[in-house]
């Protein structure tokens, strides 16, 4: 049980474009979902927490209006990159929490972005 | 620093060895839990204990955790090739954010 599907797990876009990545939790109810960004053999930078139906908390130094992320039901969370820059190519990977701070986290597979 | 300060930060021992990993921390915390990732791929969670346990095991998995020196340890035994990955601790804390170790990269060789 507790799965978190991540889709799609490669993408490849141009420069200027947006790309939408998909956190779904496919058994449970995440009430909070997170998204963290990876950097080559480094641990994982968190950039946002999201609860259903409310907005986005960000992390400093993380620009809101770049990453769009959107919490719109219990089992489905996205995080769009807006006008993606090649600095932007990274491995985001999304996690999903069904309880409190004493529940372990579920993640997703990841998403390996590279921008063009 | 807040994070989770991992040591070694690589490791490598031939198959069939133990792996012991550490982790020691400066901040108050819930819990403290331990995921592995293998490369290119999300965090799978192994272990969580408490800040009021002081060992928990799981297979080959055993955690141990010292709040007063502000340390933990996970000890793989009886190491197979296919425990090659990156070994992250986290620390939890009051409300559901974790706070996250720099990692481990541990190789095991056949």
């Amino acid at each position: 049980g507790a799965v978190v599907s991540q889709h799609p797990s490669r993408v490849i876009c141009k420069s200027g474009t947006s790309v939408k990545i998909e956190c779904r939790s496919l058994d449970f109810q995440a009430t909070t979902m997170f998204w963290y960004r990876q950097f080559p053999k480094k641990s994982l930078m968190l950039m946002a927490t999201s609860n259903e139906g409310s907005k986005a908390t960000y992390e400093q130094g993380v620009e809101k209006d770049k990453f769009l992320i959107n919490h719109a039901s219990l089992t489905l969370s996205t995080l769009t990159v807006t006008s993606a820059h090649p600095e932007d190519s990274s491995f985001y990977i999304c996690s999903a929490s069904d309880g409190t701070g004493n529940s372990p986290l579920h993640f997703g597979n990841g998403t390996r972005l590279t921008v063009t | 620093s807040q994070q989770g300060e991992e040591d070694p930060q690589a490791l490598s021992i031939q198959e069939g060895e133990n792996a012991t990993m550490n982790c020691s921390y400066k901040t108050s915390i819930n819990n403290l839990q331990w995921y592995r990732q293998n490369s290119g791929r999300g965090l799978v969670h192994l272990i969580l204990i408490r800040s009021n346990e002081r060992e928990k095991h799981s297979g080959r998995l055993r955690v141990t955790l010292d709040t007063s020196k502000k340390s933990s340890s996970l000890l793989i035994t009886a190491s197979r090739a296919a425990d090659t990955a990156s070994y992250f601790c986290a620390l939890g804390r009051s409300n559901y954010q974790l706070i996250w170790g720099a990692g481990t990269k541990l190789i095991i060789k056949p």
